[in-house]
Parts: structure tokens; sequence; C-alpha cells
């Protein structure tokens, strides 16, 4: 069936260092979604990208939508404590929507 | 506009029991998704359901089950619970129509289910 990989799988930096983490995948998907869980919360979406090659931006977070839709790519710049959390690509497509495994985050003052 | 809502937000329960955990969706959302979340663990899709109907299904034995009525609530049982069922469910809707944000989902804050 249809799987989403994240890496890294956790990442541990130093605040203020910015931050990259990828979603790939061998199927093609139709919309990318990146959300950020909060430890014992539910997770909160942070970006949404529709179109093969669109870039997004929301505050210090920015994502891209792979050419070949099969990939995603998201950014943190400047780092800070409350960054602190799993980070989950899923991808939508026909009626499915598929979670990725998680990066997690911990960011070290 | 309000968001998702779970209830309860902590639960302990015995070994053999069942639950019933609610969701309430979003305003004019359709659609209801349930996932399990154990620590260390991803999202594990247990089911969605869209106008009362279930749509798809994940690979969970048949003690897991759910329901959504004509209002877009939805509750999800667990009969003879195991200590593997302790965990983290969290509900998710969506609009499920209408374009490109269709399939946004937007998670509560969870029920925290404890099984002794």
């Amino acid at each position: 069936g249809q799987q989403l990989n994240q890496s890294p799988q956790s990442m541990f930096i130093q605040e203020g260092e910015d931050v990259s983490m990828n979603c790939t995948s061998s199927s093609i998907f139709n919309t990318w979604l990146w959300y950020k869980q909060d430890p014992g919360e539910g997770p909160v979406l942070l970006i949404a990208l529709y179109k093969a090659g669109e870039l997004t931006s929301n505050g210090r977070l920015t994502a891209q939508f792979g050419i070949t839709r099969k990939d995603s790519f998201l950014n943190i710049s400047a780092s800070i404590p409350s960054d602190v959390g799993i980070y989950f690509c899923a991808g939508t497509s026909y009626d499915k929507v598929i979670f990725g495994p998680g990066t997690s985050l911990s960011v070290i003052p | 506009k309000a968001g998702v809502t779970q209830t309860p937000r902590y639960l302990i329960k015995t070994r053999g029991q069942q639950v019933t955990l609610s969701c309430s969706p979003i305003s004019g959302h359709r659609s209801v998704s349930w996932y399990q979340q154990t620590p260390g663990q991803g999202l594990q899709f247990l089911f969605e359901y869209f106008s009362e109907t279930q749509r798809n299904k994940g690979n969970f034995p048949g003690r897991f089950s759910g329901r959504q009525f004509s209002n877009s609530r939805s509750e999800m049982n667990v009969s003879t619970l195991e200590l593997g069922d302790s965990a983290l469910y969290l509900c998710a809707s969506s609009l499920r129509t209408g374009g490109l944000r269709a399939y946004e989902q937007y998670f509560g804050p969870g029920t925290r289910l404890t099984v002794t």
C-alpha cells in the first residue's frame, strides 16, 4: 500500500539553528500537509500544499511540494524552544490521507 | 469556529471492559477519522466515517468499531480491552468534499486511555 517515509527520524539542534526535514514516497500525492504535535496533544496543521512545485511559508516555516509529487520538504528557520515536538507529513491521494511516521525535533537552549 | 472536541480527555479502564469515546467535528465537517497513537509511534489509522457511513478502515481487530450520527458526531468503541490498547486516541475532522481543502484534517486533543 501507499507509504510515506520521513527523515530524519529525530533531530537535536541548538536554538537559533535552521532545520530541514523531508517526506518521500514511491506514490504520487495530490496534496501535502505538514502537522506539528506537542506532547499529549493532537497534531496541528501547519502548512498545506496543493500544487507540484508550490512553495508556501507560515512565519518561520517554509514547505515545498516536490515537482515529482512524490516528496515534500519542511524548513524551520532560527529555531526556538517552542519548536520542540513531532512533525508529521501527510499526503492525500484519491480518498485517503496517509501520514508519515514523524520527525521528532528537540531544541537545546 | 470551535475546534474538534473529544470526550473524555482521560480514561482508566480495566482489562476486559469496554469503552466508548466521543468526537464532535468542526461545524460543517462531515468526515471524522480516528487514529491510535502509542508512545513513540506514529498515527495508526483506525477508520473514517463520512455521512454516517464507514469509508475507510485500517488494520485493527473487530474489537474496534465506530459510528457516526446524522449531526456528524462520531463515537468509537473498543470492546474486551487489552493492556496493549492503552494509547492516545485522536479524532480528526475534514470537509471531505468541496475542492482542494477537502482532505485537510483537523485534530482534536485526544483521549488518553489507560488499561490496567
